[in-house]
């Protein structure tokens, strides 16, 4: 069963650009999460969908968005982007509630310069 | 405050040399606590869920165990291949991770 895909995996903006990434969940999962990993900060959590429904959001400014689509797809949007968003943007997803083990996919690496 | 701290930072072990990572914790109403795995720049890969005090969990070299205010990840006669990022996360309200503890395993 294939695992959660993240797209692109790699990219580089400018200061000020936006960004889009993408998540396919595992098959049957309908709840995906958003984290952004750092040297510094570690692990944090960004925002958490279920059945296209934000259900928990953290601590993030209002310029990271996400949404969830009816095949449980999700996309995540940085707006404005900073340096300070270089980071690794992981994707999670679990079968129904986020009590429930989540898995992570590989991350897309974001450079802004 | 949920808050979750892993000791040590970082660990260097000799292969064979068996040790334990902690994970300390407090939240309000534990629903879970899990183990992940990551090497670098890869995504974190799932090791353990556990739920309740007492409850430990074992997988080839590790083995995972739970009290009301931590968790331990034991390695078992580590090999090189064990050498990784170790993170630990709780879901009280929301899903708390710690920094992680690097593991590096010699040979």
């Amino acid at each position: 069963k294939a695992g959660v895909t993240q797209t692109p995996r790699y990219l580089i903006k400018t200061r000020g650009q936006q960004v889009t990434l993408s998540c396919s969940p595992i098959s049957g999962h309908r709840s995906v999460s958003w984290y952004q990993q750092t040297p510094g900060q570690g692990l944090q959590f960004l925002f958490e969908y279920f059945s296209e429904t934000q259900r928990n959001k953290g601590n993030f400014p209002g310029r990271f968005s996400g949404r969830q689509f009816s095949n449980s797809r999700s996309e995540m949007n940085v707006s404005t982007l900073e340096l300070g968003d270089s980071a690794l943007y992981l994707c999670a997803s679990s079968p129904q509630d986020i009590g429930n083990t989540i898995y992570f996919g590989e991350g897309s690496w974001l450079t802004v310069v | 405050e949920d808050q979750v701290t892993q000791s040590p930072e970082a660990l260097r072990l000799q292969e064979g040399e068996s040790s334990s990572l902690n994970c300390s914790y407090t939240v309000s109403g534990l629903r879970g606590l899990f183990w992940y795995r990551q090497d670098p720049g890869k995504g974190p890969e799932f090791l353990f869920t556990l739920y309740s005090a007492g409850e430990e969990k074992e997988k080839e070299r590790l083995k995972a165990t739970l009290t009301k205010k931590e968790s331990f990840l034991h390695i078992t006669a580590p090999k090189p291949e064990d050498s990784a990022t170790y993170l630990c996360a709780v879901l009280g309200t929301a899903l708390i991770f710690g920094k992680g503890t690097t593991l590096s395993v010699s040979s």
